[in-house]
């Protein structure tokens, strides 16, 4: 069964400081890992998106890392502001099982207090 | 900017009604999904459809159905609302083709049924 297993389940940190969320999983044949921020009360948004081939993707003060022999995948935030206080959760999907097949990790949330 | 919206954010139903969820895309977007989201256990697919008229089950679709007369619409059905049924709602789009295309969500329905 595919899974995907997100640590840790919440972190609080001070604004300013950096962090790192992980996301282990299972699927296989993989086809691309996304990393979405979810703020309390609106949708998942998308920050980043990594194909197989990739091992790194930033979006601003956000950097997605994957691994693809060790199934494992990071997300770094730089100097983190209060506004990154939200859930973040990891998505993974496997190749040529069409768009529904998606695995949801259960999410890290964080918070940054000043 | 992709908009997904959703008919309401919040609902209170009772048990028994045939209760509609409403969700409409801007981007032409030939996905679209249905999810539920539970504390602990993630975002949850209940059905998909990848055309108009077209649809396929997700995760969990038991007392769910789904209706996509036209493109930029997607509905989902309880048939006859359970209390077991009391969850945030999230529908999202994404354009078909390549895999690494990211998921457009809503600010989701707050569901309750008493």
């Amino acid at each position: 069964k595919n899974q995907v297993e997100q640590s840790p389940q919440s972190l609080i940190i001070l604004e300013g400081k950096n962090c790192t969320l992980q996301c282990n999983y299972t699927v296989s044949p993989f086809s691309n890992l996304r990393w979405y921020k979810q703020d309390t009360g609106r949708g998942p948004v998308s920050l980043t998106i990594m194909t197989f081939s990739e091992n790194t993707k930033s979006n601003g003060r956000y950097t997605a890392t994957l691994d693809a022999d060790t199934k494992q995948s990071s997300l770094h935030i730089t100097a983190s502001q209060l506004s990154d206080s939200a859930s973040y959760i990891c998505v993974v999907s496997p190749r040529l099982t069409g768009a529904g097949k998606s695995t949801f990790g259960d999410g890290t949330t964080l918070t940054v207090k000043p | 900017d992709v908009k997904v919206t959703q008919s309401s954010r919040y609902l209170v139903k009772r048990t028994g009604e045939k209760v509609f969820l409403e969700c409409v895309q801007d981007m032409d977007h030939e996905n679209m999904f249905w999810y539920r989201q539970d504390p602990g256990l993630g975002l949850r697919l209940i059905y998909f459809s990848y055309d108009v008229k077209m649809k396929e089950k997700g995760d969990i679709p038991e007392g769910y159905s789904v209706s996509r007369e036209k493109k930029e619409r997607f509905s989902l059905i309880l048939e006859s609302a359970s209390t077991s049924q009391t969850s945030m709602y999230l529908c999202a789009s994404s354009s078909q083709g390549a895999d690494n295309q990211p998921q457009h969500f809503g600010d989701g329905t707050r569901l309750s049924i008493l």
